[in-house]
């Protein structure tokens, strides 16, 4: 069926490190793949997302490309800051008569120290 | 703003005792969900429904049911409380292509 791993937390970096957080999904069709991101207390929200192979999704300094030979979606950021600090979650969205549904890996928490 | 409500934000239950989570979101979506979020199992699919009129049952239905009033509405019953249902609940709802928006949550503590 579909799922996603992605790479096990909790990632702790310094301020201005590099991040990259691992993702990999089932290979079932040609899901549209996402990241989201929470912050502590509040709900999911979107950061970017990447509907077909080799496209790049971005936003706020974070980059992801939909890599079909690998079936991977890992998301980088060139300089983290302390307010990155939160939980990610890679997506992908289901396969058949599913496809609205998304599928989530169980979370990478980070903390970024000043 | 535009967006999913969920209310309440904290509930504390006594086991056994029932209660009904409510979600509603005013963006003309026409899937909606209900997760429960709990530490290192990520987020686990409860119920869903793909258009109104319709719910289907997701990875982790037991002891939930759900209603899906409207198109605006969808909401979460716990029938009989039990402490493994200590969690944070999160709604959300889709339509098309897009990703979900997601509510806020509710932390729901059964004692």
């Amino acid at each position: 069926g579909d799922s996603v791993t992605q790479m096990e937390g909790p990632v702790t970096l310094s301020e201005e490190a590099f991040l990259t957080i691992n993702c990999t999904y089932t290979a079932t069709g040609y899901p549209s793949l996402f990241w989201y991101v929470q912050y502590p207390g509040e709900g999911l929200q979107l950061l970017l997302k990447a509907t077909k192979a080799d496209d790049k999704g971005s936003n706020k300094g974070f980059e992801a490309t939909y890599r079909k030979e690998t079936t991977s979606f890992h998301l980088e950021k060139g300089s983290v800051q302390v307010s990155d600090s939160a939980v990610y979650f890679c997506a992908r969205r289901g396969s058949g008569g599913s496809n609205y549904k998304l599928t989530f890996g169980k979370g990478t928490l980070l903390t970024v120290n000043p | 703003n535009a967006g999913v409500t969920q209310t309440p934000k904290f509930q504390v239950l006594k086991t056994g005792q029932s209660m009904t989570l409510q979600c509603a979101q005013d963006m003309n979506h026409n899937s909606m969900y209900w997760y429960r979020q709990d530490p290192g199992m990520g987020l686990r699919l409860i119920y869903y429904s793909a258009s109104e009129g319709t719910t289907d049952k997701g990875e982790v239905p037991n002891g939930y049911n759900v209603s899906r009033l409207n198109k605006r509405e969808f909401s979460l019953r716990l029938e009989s409380a039990a402490p493994s249902q200590t969690s944070v609940y999160f709604c959300a709802s889709s339509e098309g292509e897009r990703g979900y928006t997601f509510g806020s949550g509710t932390r729901l503590t059964v004692v």
